[in-house]
């Protein structure tokens, strides 16, 4: 059974970088495309980015001067990393299994605040 | 930055049936395949229908996905209180080069 878990802080300040890792079981991450997806509170789903098993990455224009993500193929992880986040950034944050997704974690809470 | 509209609620009684519209354009539906999720707020979302119809192994057939042209459609059946939850369409706008997904819709049972 494949599962997806978001690890990382749940407070970031302003001007920071906010960075998680999503831990998969049951899949390796180097056989699929995986994403990272974020809801602002009381908001609609917006798409962050892609990896390929491979590397290669995609990021949505309105986010792609600010996101990295990569993969950790060691420990089965990939990572988003976020800079010079804003309370605009506050969200829940999934990474989830292909481009559209057929698996997600259950999500994780970042909110940028001093 | 919801490029897919939703309708923000849809209601009916147990055993009834509701669909969920999800209206897009040329670049994302008219051209790509649609999934649905259905999300209880603080789970993983779960995948419903991928590929405009299809169904994961598990998914009950009370729920059916359909396309039309810009437009898909979700539709539950046989409604049950454990539906209640919000639903998403998503697919890829072939214009903007991301994911895209619906505004959402909150199925109430009543």
């Amino acid at each position: 059974q494949v599962q997806l878990q978001e690890s990382g802080p749940g407070l970031v300040k302003p001007s920071e970088t906010l960075s998680l890792t999503c831990t998969v079981s049951g899949a390796s991450i180097t056989s699929y495309y995986w994403t990272w997806i974020r809801q602002p509170p009381g908001k609609g789903l917006e798409w962050i980015g892609e990896i390929s098993y491979s590397g290669s990455t995609k990021y949505n224009p309105s986010l792609k001067s600010r996101v990295t993500i990569s993969l950790d193929t060691s420990y089965n992880q990939l990572s988003l990393k976020l800079n010079s986040v804003t309370a605009a950034d506050t969200a829940v944050y999934y990474c989830a299994r292909n481009n559209l997704p057929d698996y997600w974690g259950q999500g994780t809470l970042v909110t940028v605040s001093s | 930055q919801s490029v897919l509209t939703q309708p923000p609620s849809v209601s009916a009684a147990p055993g009834q049936k509701v669909t969920i519209s999800c209206s897009g354009s040329s670049s994302n539906i008219g051209k790509n395949y649609v999934s649905w999720y259905q999300h209880l707020p603080g789970t993983a979302p779960k995948l419903l229908i991928y590929d405009n119809n299809k169904r994961p192994s598990g998914i009950p057939d009370r729920f059916s996905g359909s396309n039309s042209g810009t437009s898909a459609t979700l539709g539950i059946t046989g409604l049950q209180t454990g539906d209640e939850a919000d639903y998403y369409c998503g697919t890829w706008d072939s214009s903007l080069s991301v994911g895209v997904f619906g505004t959402g819709t909150k199925v109430t049972v009543l």
